[in-house]
């Protein structure tokens, strides 16, 4: 199977919603970064995870490298929180970053 | 701070014509670079990594090739484009184990 599997692959959220995202690891991951795509393509770092669990602001993101998965919740939705969510995690191999297939939320008034 | 370019924006291309992308960083000596691609509507692959000046390994094979002519710099190019080549690429360097990628370029094959 696929070594990230990342779900949902689309997600729509009134504004004030709260939702979660997850990536599920075929295999031990060392590490895992979560990125926002935005419309024109780049790609915004949200958190960089060896362990454990991290927040910044309405965004939170944990990390279980044994169970292998991570999360990624929204907290309070807001309409420039749209765009495409990137879980990717760091294999054995020299700094290979290996992607899911990405969550695209769309946030509504 | 570390700012990273990359050059053009976009570009439309025929079948058949060469292509060079390029890819600049600013403020770190000795970066690990890397290159991605990501087909409209997809996810990103790593396509290529180089850890120093002249040294580039290949992830996946997609009729491309990269060099590292400076220790700033790392190219993406072709002699040939393929329809297939079609999409977003970005560059990429690391601090530590955590990548930052650059604002990338599309293309388009036509």
């Amino acid at each position: 199977g696929m070594p990230v599997e990342q779900n949902p692959p689309a997600l729509s959220l009134y504004e004030g919603a709260d939702s979660g995202l997850r990536c599920n690891f075929s295999t031990t991951m060392k590490s895992v970064q979560w990125f926002q795509q935005n419309h024109r393509g780049r790609l915004i770092t949200l958190f960089y995870l060896a362990q454990g669990t991290k927040e910044n602001g309405r965004l939170k993101s944990t990390f279980n490298s044994k169970e292998r998965y991570s999360t990624l919740h929204i907290k309070d939705a807001q309409l420039e929180d749209s765009g495409t969510y990137f879980c990717a995690a760091e294999t054995s191999s020299f700094s290979k970053l290996v992607f899911g297939q990405g969550t695209s939320l769309s946030v509504v008034p | 701070a570390q700012t990273i370019h990359q050059w053009p924006v976009a570009e439309i291309k025929a079948v058949g014509s060469p292509l060079s992308l390029g890819c600049t960083i600013k403020g770190k000596s000795s970066p690990n670079l890397y290159w991605y691609w990501q087909a409209t509507g997809g996810t990103l692959q790593q396509l290529f990594y180089s850890i120093t000046v002249g040294q580039v390994e290949s992830v996946v094979q997609l009729n491309l090739s990269a060099s590292r002519p400076k220790d700033d710099q790392f190219i993406l190019s072709t002699e040939k484009l393929l329809l297939s080549h079609s999409g977003f690429y970005l560059c990429a360097w690391d601090r530590g184990r955590e990548q930052y990628f650059g604002p990338g370029t599309r293309l388009t094959v036509l």
